[in-house]
């Protein structure tokens, strides 16, 4: 099945800064990239996402790019807030032979200091 | 209405207990999906309900059983649960989810928090 590695699994940065988190998945049949922010307590939110047939999605401070010849995907957040601190997974839907689910990466920490 | 939504927030229960938990959507969505998440972690697929009717069950124990009673609503009953079954329980629902069908994004409830003694 799908395997996502997902890294850092902690990042710090200063308030203004870029953070930029990576996933690898391993099915080439996947094609939806999901990213979800989760903060403490609260259910996960998906903030953006990107499908097979493009490169790169932008919404506002977030952006998304995906490499589907190496296989992976990336979150790029510019700007850092201190509301920006969650933990963030991705995700990859491969289509099998009946349904299709989400595959979740591990998780990364996000900790944006003011 | 554009919201999963759970009943109860918390629970605390025994282990000869039972109980269930609630989740409910009035988006039209056709899937529906339990998930279990353990504190830092991704959440973890249980079961997923398509059209109302049990898709995929990822060899959960038999203490979970769900149910899906409408299009609308989802419900997961729990017995004789074991102190490791404590986590938080997530409700979600997409438009679709069979091949072929487009893009689905997944929509979160906020949870059960449950806690076995």
């Amino acid at each position: 099945g799908e395997n996502v590695e997902q890294h850092p699994s902690t990042l710090s940065v200063q308030e203004g800064d870029s953070a930029v988190i990576k996933c690898t998945y391993s099915d080439s049949a996947s094609n939806y990239f999901p990213w979800y922010k989760q903060e403490l307590g609260k259910r996960p939110q998906l903030i953006i996402d990107i499908r097979s047939n493009v490169g790169e999605k932008k919404d506002q401070r977030i952006a998304v790019t995906l490499n589907k010849t190496a296989k992976h995907f990336s979150l790029h957040i510019t700007e850092t807030q201190p509301e920006d601190s969650a933990v963030y997974f991705c995700a990859a839907r491969p289509l099998n032979s009946g349904y299709s689910t989400l595959t979740f990466g591990k998780g990364t920490m996000l900790l944006v200091s003011p | 209405d554009t919201e999963v939504t759970q009943t109860p927030k918390h629970l605390v229960m025994g282990m000869t207990n039972k109980k269930s938990l609630k989740c409910e959507q009035h988006m039209g969505h056709r899937a529906m999906y339990w998930y279990k998440q353990k504190a830092k972690k991704p959440p973890e697929l249980m079961f997923v309900y398509s059209y109302e009717k049990l898709s995929i069950n990822e060899s959960v124990p038999s203490r979970f059983s769900p149910e899906c009673p409408n299009s609308s609503l989802l419900n997961l009953h729990l017995h004789a649960l074991q102190p490791e079954d404590s986590a938080l329980y997530l409700c979600a629902s997409s438009q679709d989810m069979r091949q072929g069908a487009s893009y689905n994004e997944q929509f979160f409830g906020p949870g059960t928090r449950l806690t076995v003694l």
